[in-house]
């Protein structure tokens, strides 16, 4: 079964970039999208087709992708994007697919 | 606004059915496909099935295949996800989700709060 893996935790302090990858061998032919889940809380779409903010979501958050490899970029991170992160995409018959989910930690 | 709210969780025995309600407003129900999608305890994100926006085709992650069902009443605006065989490696919390055209590809853009499942003897 397709697999999306990402690292379990990133750490940050508050102003610094904080960086969460992303990788999955259908990627190069598949959009990924972001998700954030704060404690107790719905997920929130921060990222949709690679690199793109839906509005509402701050400048701060910006997606790429290359290859296998897709990465979700928070500049300048705030205490309160502290959160799990998601990427999603799809395998070739449609069926959806999450990574593993990443804990930020900005202290 | 966009509303999604799930209901019909609560705790049964292995081995038995459940079925999750999840009823949508603000919306053009009959035009959107719909997802689930479930968490348990302390764990990650897992896709669970989809559903098009006319009932046409349906798929499924490979754990619940054979056990699970998602359907949809576009006359009611509601989504069903319909459990039977229940494990308790199902255990989690459901969500429903909308496969909303963000950009030009669809995605999950609207999430219900989910409702707790818990599978226990």
């Amino acid at each position: 079964s397709y697999e999306l893996t990402q690292p379990p935790s990133v750490s940050v302090s508050p102003g610094q970039t904080a960086r969460i990858t992303c990788s999955g061998d259908a990627l190069p032919k598949k959009y990924v999208y972001w998700y954030q889940q704060k404690s107790g809380q719905a997920p929130v779409l921060v990222i949709y087709e690679d690199s793109k903010r839906p509005s509402g979501i701050p400048e701060r958050f910006s997606g790429s992708s290359s290859g296998t490899m897709a990465t979700l970029t928070i500049s300048g991170a705030q205490v309160e994007d502290e959160a799990d992160y998601y990427c999603y995409s799809t395998d070739t018959s449609g069926r959806g697919v999450f990574g593993g989910g990443t804990k930020l930690t900005v202290l | 606004q966009v509303q999604l709210v799930e209901s019909g969780g609560g705790v049964v025995q292995p081995g038995r059915s459940l079925r999750l309600s999840c009823a949508a407003s603000g919306f053009t129900f009959n035009t959107y496909g719909m997802h689930w999608v479930r968490q348990a305890p302390g764990k990650g994100l897992e896709w669970v099935a989809v559903i098009w926006y006319d009932g046409s085709n349906k798929y499924y992650v490979d754990s619940v295949k054979g056990r699970f069902t998602i359907s949809r009443d576009n006359s009611k605006n509601t989504l069903y996800l319909q459990m039977n065989s229940l494990r308790a490696e199902d255990t989690a919390v459901y969500y429903c989700a909308r496969d909303g055209m963000v950009g030009i590809t669809p995605t999950l853009d609207y999430w219900g709060q989910g409702t707790l499942v818990t599978v226990s003897s």
